[in-house]
Parts: structure tokens; sequence; C-alpha cells
């Protein structure tokens, strides 16, 4: 069955120092991975998408993921982490048509 | 051009009752999602609706159902409810052409069982 798993439950970062949440997925054909963020009382806000072609993506506000099928990871990373960062992160997996199976998302914490 | 709208943005209730939740979404998608939030379970898939029809259906009791309307706004009921049943519920919207699309979601309803 179709999981994804992120090992951190919680990471704290100084500001300014560099980033990297981990995600872990399981699914049988091509995945299509997202990352998404949940500020505190709020929706959830799409970061970036993997579902074909270079395997390093961009997304919004600095922040890139690397897709290794080999590891079946898709983890995310930004070079300088900014107090308004701090927030839970979510990976997903597609599967089904506006169907996302997340992780149990990661939260960070931002240090002075 | 307005986002998703959730409403109401919180609900209490009592055991035993029955609730309604509502979604509106983007001008112009025709597919919504739902989505329980908890901290014990994380974020889990309830249902998704497309023109009408519910296209996808989670691992969830038939105490839970939901319908869309022709305008795609869509409504979430749940009946007899349980405490555990205490949760952010967010509901998504897209064009639903594609599975690797972006969802857009709403600020949720935050339910409490009492």
């Amino acid at each position: 069955a179709q999981s994804v798993t992120q090992p951190d439950i919680h990471i704290t970062v100084s500001e300014g120092a560099s980033l990297e949440l981990r995600c872990n997925y399981s699914y049988g054909a091509t995945p299509y991975l997202f990352w998404y963020v949940q500020s505190p009382g709020q929706g959830l806000q799409l970061l970036l998408k993997y579902f074909s072609g270079d395997t390093l993506v961009q997304g919004i506000k600095g922040f890139e993921a690397e897709f290794k099928r080999s590891q079946s990871s898709f983890n995310l990373r930004k070079p300088s982490v900014h107090w308004s960062d701090a927030a839970e992160y979510f990976c997903a997996v597609a599967t089904g048509y506006s169907t996302l199976t997340f992780g149990k998302g990661t939260m960070l914490l931002v240090s002075p | 051009k307005a986002g998703v709208t959730q409403t109401p943005r919180y609900l209490i209730k009592t055991r035993g009752q029955q609730v309604t939740l509502s979604c509106s979404p983007i001008s112009g998608h025709r597919s919504v999602s739902w989505y329980q939030q908890t901290p014990g379970q994380g974020l889990q898939f309830l249902f998704e609706y497309f023109s009408e029809t519910q296209r996808n259906k989670g691992n969830f009791p038939g105490r839970f159902s939901g319908r869309q309307f022709s305008n795609s706004r869509s409504e979430m009921n749940v009946s007899t409810l349980e405490l555990g049943d205490s949760a952010l519920y967010l509901c998504a919207s897209s064009t639903g052409a594609q599975r690797n699309e972006k969802l857009f979601f709403g600020s949720g309803t935050q339910l409490s069982v009492l």
C-alpha cells in the first residue's frame, strides 16, 4: 500500500542555518510527490511538486526538493532558514485525482 | 480570485448529534476533496467529488458522507458524532483534471465533540 514517512516529528534550526526535511515514500508506480506547509490555524499551501523530468525541483519561498528513486526519497531543503519558516511541513504522494496520502508531518522550530 | 471558503470556522457538538460542513471551491474548479486532520492520525483523506459524483473515497465509516452541488460547492456530513470525530476538517479544490495538480486548501472547520 502507498505510504509516506517523515521520520522527524520535530526539528529545530537556527535562523540562517540550512534545512533538510526528510521524506520517504512507498508507491508502486511513478509517484507524484508534493511538499505542503501549514501555519498554525491555517490550511495547507503547496511549496513544490514533482511528477517527471528534472529530479531537483524548485518551489516557492526558496525551497527545493530532490527526488531520488533509488532511495524512495523526496527531501526538502532550504539553504538559509528565516524565522517565518517556522511551521509544519507535510510530504505527500498523489494516489488518485485530488487524492493525497500525507506523511505525519515535521514541525519546524526556528531559534534566534 | 477568491480562495477556498469553509464554513463554519468552529463548531461544538455533543456526542450523537450530526453536523454539516460546507466548502466553496475556487471559481472554475470542479473537484472538491475532504481531509480530516487530528494530532494522532495526521491528515487523512475522506472523499473526493468531481462534477457532482464521488470519484474516490477513503477508509472512513459510513457516518461520514458528502455531496457536491451543480455549482461545485460541497458539503460534508457526519452523523452520530463520536468523541474521536473531533478534528480539523479541511477541504481542497482543484480542476480535477490531473493527478499531479496542485490542491488549494481552505482554512478548515475545527469540530469539537463533547
